[in-house]
């Protein structure tokens, strides 16, 4: 069976703090890709970052860095010198290699005060 | 660039009631995913379709339905609506030629409000 699992329910910091964001996930299949979205208070869902099992490349986007570990099954997202509109659920999803449906994890949802 | 378009943006219904969702994929996207976000909780997958063909079935009630035309834009039809269907329903379309990794765009959601 596939699951993702964000541990932290709700995270709050302060304006200009690192914030790293949890996502293990399970999955038997070889193939598998894993994503990172972001929902905003408005409520869409905004694709952040994909990245497939045989790519274990770290990637940074700007303030964004992700951190892909599959010796721990991890997939971690790190948003540095944080702001305010950073504020949002941020959900872990995982795709296996033969279905296309993601599975999301239950979010976490980041506050960020000024 | 042009995204995924839900209508309509927001619905209320009465118990028992039918509703329509209609979805517009990113043109010359190939692949249709349904899923249903309740309050407070992650997205769930529903139903999928590729090249018009339903290609995955996740959680979809049975009094829920669903179809991709020739034009590949999708309808969810829903039945009998119960208080508990009152949810976000999010379309994305993907491009699956390029493999099952690649990346979903969501649209807006349509939020359904059963009273």
């Amino acid at each position: 069976a596939q699951k993702v699992t964000q541990a932290q329910t709700e995270i709050s910091v302060v304006e200009k703090e690192d914030v790293t964001l949890d996502c293990v996930y399970e999955t038997r299949d070889t193939t598998y890709y894993l994503f990172w979205y972001k929902q905003p208070p408005s409520g869409e869902l905004v694709f952040l970052i994909r990245r497939n099992s045989f790519d274990e490349q770290n990637e940074i986007s700007g303030r964004y860095s992700w951190n892909f570990q599959k010796s721990t099954s991890s997939f971690n997202f790190t948003i540095t010198a944080s702001q305010v509109v950073d504020s949002a659920v941020y959900f872990c999803a995982l795709s296996g290699g033969s279905q296309g449906n993601l599975i999301f994890g239950k979010g976490t949802k980041l506050s960020v005060k000024p | 660039a042009a995204g995924v378009i839900q209508s309509p943006r927001h619905l209320i219904k009465e118990k028992r009631e039918t509703a329509t969702l209609k979805c517009y994929p990113i043109p010359r996207h190939d692949t249709v995913y349904w899923y249903q976000q309740g309050p407070g909780q992650d997205p769930q997958f529903l139903i999928s379709f590729y090249e018009k063909m339903q290609s995955d079935k996740g959680s979809i009630p049975d009094r829920f339905s669903a179809q991709q035309f020739s034009d590949y834009h999708s309808e969810l039809n829903m039945s009998s609506l119960e208080l508990g269907d009152s949810a976000l329903y999010f379309c994305a379309s993907s491009l699956r030629q390029q493999g099952f990794g690649y990346e979903q765009y969501f649209g807006p959601g349509t939020r359904l409000t059963v009273t």
